[in-house]
This record gives C-alpha cells, sequence and structure tokens, in this order.
C-alpha cells in the first residue's frame, strides 16, 4: 500500500500569512493526487486535484505543485475561513489512502 | 446539483453488520463518468477509504478491512448501500460517501461528499 505523510500535523499562522503543507507518497505517484480541506463537523472538501488543478469555485490563494513522492499545499494571503483540516489524498491506485491530516490554526 | 445523503441506525452492537445507505439526487448511479465510494473518519482522526463501485458491479475494496465490506446499489433507488460485517468498537466512525470522478478508467478524487452519518458500535 503507498503511504501518504503529511508535515507539520499542526500549523499555527495568521491571516494574511503565506503557509506550505507537504505531502509525501512511500512511492511514486505521478500526479494523481488531490488536497481536502475540512471544518469541524462537516465532510471535507476537494480544492485540488491532479496536483494542482483548482476545483471550481476555489480560491486563487490555493495552489498545489509536486510530482512523484513530494507534493506541497500553499495557500497564500490565509484569510479566516481558510482554518481548518487539509488532508492529501493519492489515487494512483488502490487502496486510495489519505495523510494524517494537517491542522491549520490561527496563531 | 447533485446531493448525497447517508443513511443508517446510528447504533450497531458488536459483532453484528453495519449497513448503510446512500441516497444520490441531481445525478444518476449509473453514469459511465463516476464511481462511488464510502470513506469513514473515526471521532477526532483521519480519514479512512473504504471501498468504491462502478455501476458495470467493477468494485474496490480496502485490504485493511478483510474481506468484511460489500458495496452494491440499487439503481431503481439510485442509492449505493454499504455493509460492513462483525464490527467492534473500532469501527465507530462518522461514515461517508462520495462521487469519485474517473481518470483513465480508474477512480479518482472525491467530490462531492454527503454530510456523513455517525455509525457507534457499542453494547
Amino acid at each position: 500500500d503507498i503511504q501518504m505523510t503529511q508535515s507539520p500535523s499542526t500549523l499555527s499562522a495568521s491571516v494574511g500569512d503565506r503557509v506550505t503543507i507537504t505531502c509525501r507518497a512511500s512511492q511514486s505517484i505521478s500526479s494523481w493526487l488531490a488536497w481536502y480541506q475540512q471544518k469541524p463537523g462537516k465532510a471535507p472538501k476537494v480544492l485540488i486535484y491532479a496536483v494542482s488543478s483548482l476545483e471550481s469555485g476555489v480560491p486563487s490563494r490555493f495552489s498545489g505543485s509536486g510530482s512523484g513522492t513530494e507534493f506541497t499545499l500553499t495557500i497564500n494571503s490565509l484569510q479566516p475561513d481558510d482554518f481548518a483540516t487539509y488532508y492529501c489524498q493519492h489515487y494512483n491506485k488502490s487502496p486510495y489512502t489519505f495523510g494524517q491530516g494537517t491542522k491549520l490554526e490561527i496563531k | 446539483q447533485l446531493q448525497l445523503q447517508e443513511s443508517g441506525p446510528g447504533l450497531v452492537k458488536p459483532s453484528e453488520a453495519l449497513s448503510l445507505t446512500c441516497t444520490v439526487s441531481g445525478g444518476s448511479i449509473t453514469s459511465s463518468n463516476y464511481y462511488w465510494g464510502y470513506i469513514r473518519q473515526p471521532p477526532g482522526k483521519g480519514l479512512e477509504w473504504i471501498g468504491s463501485f462502478y455501476y458495470s458491479a467493477t468494485t474496490y475494496y480496502n485490504p485493511s478491512l478483510k474481506n468484511r465490506v460489500t458495496i452494491s446499489v440499487d439503481t431503481s433507488k439510485n442509492q449505493i448501500s454499504m455493509r460492513l460485517s462483525s464490527v467492534t468498537a473500532a469501527d465507530t466512525a462518522v461514515y461517508y460517501c462520495a462521487r469519485q470522478t474517473i481518470r483513465f478508467g480508474s477512480p479518482g478524487w472525491f467530490d462531492p461528499w454527503g454530510q456523513g452519518t455517525l455509525v457507534t458500535v457499542s453494547s
């Protein structure tokens, strides 16, 4: 199985900051990676798929990059609505595993 | 607009089977463009993929569930169902269903998701 490891597990930042979350795969997943945002008590929502394709309606301050085994989610100019937990997920092959999550907290 | 709604028992006794139904509105589960998946999230923990189903009956399951899970569909009701047998407290979680976009014939990312339903395993 492909393991997905996110870092950091928790990230403290302020409104207006630029933050980066990293997701590493235990083997190459090409460009088959998605990022999700989850707020407390809510279902996850896809932000980015295929590493860098922004889902419709997602603000352009979110961006993704990477290939192979290392990927990043960057949020420019953090807004109050962005404080949430973020997950990466590979879909290279079954089983389709998620990272353990990164909680973005207000500093 | 596509919407998914999970429904289930809420409380299941250990060793029994957990059965959930996901009702899809605003789109057909027989669409050739999508898989339909189940994902769960234990309280305070991360996301675990359970399985994915395609209308042609192609299915993928998480091997970690050790053959306890079965996903099926009722096309007349536009529903996807999941059955998890021999449950334990470790199966306590919020269970989500989600549409899964196809990429090169295989399951891809999940969007949209249902609101989720909490299932507690306890005697």
